[in-house]
């Protein structure tokens, strides 16, 4: 069964361009979380949506990341424009049930982004 | 400079013995626990999970107990296998909204 789908898998970018990043979540689940993961920082929740909209995103770190949800099969994290210290592994999660649910989230295998 | 990352800690064992991986949670009022094991190149997976009214549950070849006197977590593998050698991360979340908050990370690493 498919599970969360991410693309791309690797991208490598220059200082400055934009970035997208794309997650596919399991069907029928209506949760999805974008994390990002360093050696720094480990794992941080930078945004999460119910339902296709959006719900938390303190953790966005700045004005240059955007995400949206236009239907409950897709979602985009983008970034613009893009620096060096934004490389890290992008991970897209998705999980049953709204706020309050005790579910699991489950994770795509992520997307490395190296900013040159 | 120079970049200093998140020291993790390590937890060396013999294949078939069994492990223990702790965790110390930050929230008194979390009410709901995940392990998860992470190999490289690939995301989070989930192992097992627990809510805050259990105090132990049982998965296959994995255990997880919760001590909420002292918010702690801990996963026990028994007869550890090469295959399990990985970062396992413990999460935990709030009742109110639906943010899961990871910790560290421990590594383990299984010597056959």
């Amino acid at each position: 069964d498919a599970g969360v789908i991410q693309s791309p898998r690797h991208e490598v970018t220059e200082m400055g361009q934009e970035v997208t990043l794309r997650c596919k979540p399991i069907s029928g689940h209506n949760s999805l979380f974008w994390y990002r993961q360093t050696m720094m920082r480990g794992l941080e929740l930078l945004i999460y949506f119910n339902n296709n909209v959006p719900i938390d995103d303190s953790g966005m770190p700045e004005d240059r990341f955007s995400a949206k949800m236009p239907n409950a099969s897709f979602s985009t994290l983008k970034i613009q424009p893009s620096e060096p210290r934004d490389s890290a592994v992008y991970f897209c999660a998705s999980s049953l049930g709204g706020a309050g649910a005790q579910s699991p989230l489950h994770f795509g295998n992520g997307t490395r982004l190296t900013v040159t | 400079g120079e970049s200093v990352g998140l020291h993790l800690p390590t937890l060396s064992v013999q294949e078939g013995d069994n492990s223990i991986i702790n965790c110390a949670y930050s929230n008194s009022a979390s009410d709901y626990f995940i392990w998860y094991k992470q190999e490289s190149g690939k995301g989070p997976q989930f192992i097992i999970d627990i809510r805050s009214n259990m105090d132990k549950r049982q998965g296959q070849r994995v255990t997880v107990l919760l001590n909420k006197t002292v918010k702690h977590l801990s996963l026990q593998i028994a007869a550890t296998q090469p295959g399990d050698s990985a970062v396992y991360f413990c999460a935990e979340k709030l009742g109110a909204g639906n943010k899961l908050v990871f910790g560290a990370g421990t590594i383990l690493r299984v010597k056959s």
